[in-house]
């Protein structure tokens, strides 16, 4: 069982490229959400999927795109990379939105340049 | 809209205790978080207590809650250097209907000096 993975652990991009921040879990949760972690803002929310097929937008989805084929990944796609992208992304799970526990991936370091 | 406090830094010597308080806004959350993040690492869950609950003890940590005034704080006994991390209070996000979703403060820094 190895909870949620993220890859790449880091990434540089250039500005207006593109690239896909992959997350995967193996709990076989329903409820899956990214985040990002810029410093001394704590941690706001992308996009979340309550389960496959299904798709919301959180508080910061602007330049993100995200999908749920199936209930073990969510990756999210970067479609035109941007300086202001430059963050630590963290991918969560849970077993259903009103799960009190909700497990966190190691992070994506993302530097756009 | 929602947000949620915390004082930025906190500083302790080891064996001390420390408290670590948070404020949030939201009084429909169902439940309320820490979590711990160590450096270059995610978020950890610490523990969490539910909104009818005004105290949750687990081990060396004690969660309370006062309702009315919104506050929350997380008090750390026998303070150890392994517990210098940074540590993020978290009330659930209602956001778009989904109550999954979590709104964190900006964390507070504990420093454990030898």
């Amino acid at each position: 069982n190895a909870g949620v993975t993220q890859t790449p652990k880091f990434q540089v991009l250039k500005t207006g490229q593109s690239m896909t921040l992959q997350c995967a879990q193996d709990m076989n949760h329903e409820y899956m959400s990214w985040y990002r972690q810029d410093p001394g803002m704590g941690l706001r929310l992308i996009h979340y999927s309550v389960g496959a097929g299904i798709t919301d937008q959180g508080e910061v989805p602007n330049g993100y795109n995200v999908s749920r084929s199936t209930t073990e990944d969510f990756p999210l796609r970067l479609l035109s990379a941007a300086p202001s992208q430059t963050s630590v992304y963290f991918c969560a799970s849970s077993t259903s939105e009103v799960s009190y526990e909700q497990y966190f991936g190691p992070g994506t370091r993302l530097t756009v340049t | 809209g929602e947000d949620v406090e915390q004082s930025l830094f906190l500083s302790v010597r080891e064996g001390d205790s420390s408290v670590i308080n948070c404020t949030y806004t939201d009084s429909s959350s169902t439940y309320l978080y820490w979590y711990k993040q160590e450096p270059g690492a995610g978020l950890q869950l610490l523990t969490y207590i539910f909104s009818n609950m005004d105290m949750k003890q687990d081990q060396r940590l004690t969660v309370l809650l006062n309702k009315k005034d919104k506050h929350l704080s997380l008090r750390i006994a026998d303070t150890q250097t392994g517990d210098s991390a940074i540590y993020f209070c978290a009330e659930t996000l209602n956001y778009g209907g989904s109550q999954g979703n979590l709104i964190f403060g900006k964390g507070t820094k504990l420093s454990v000096k030898p």
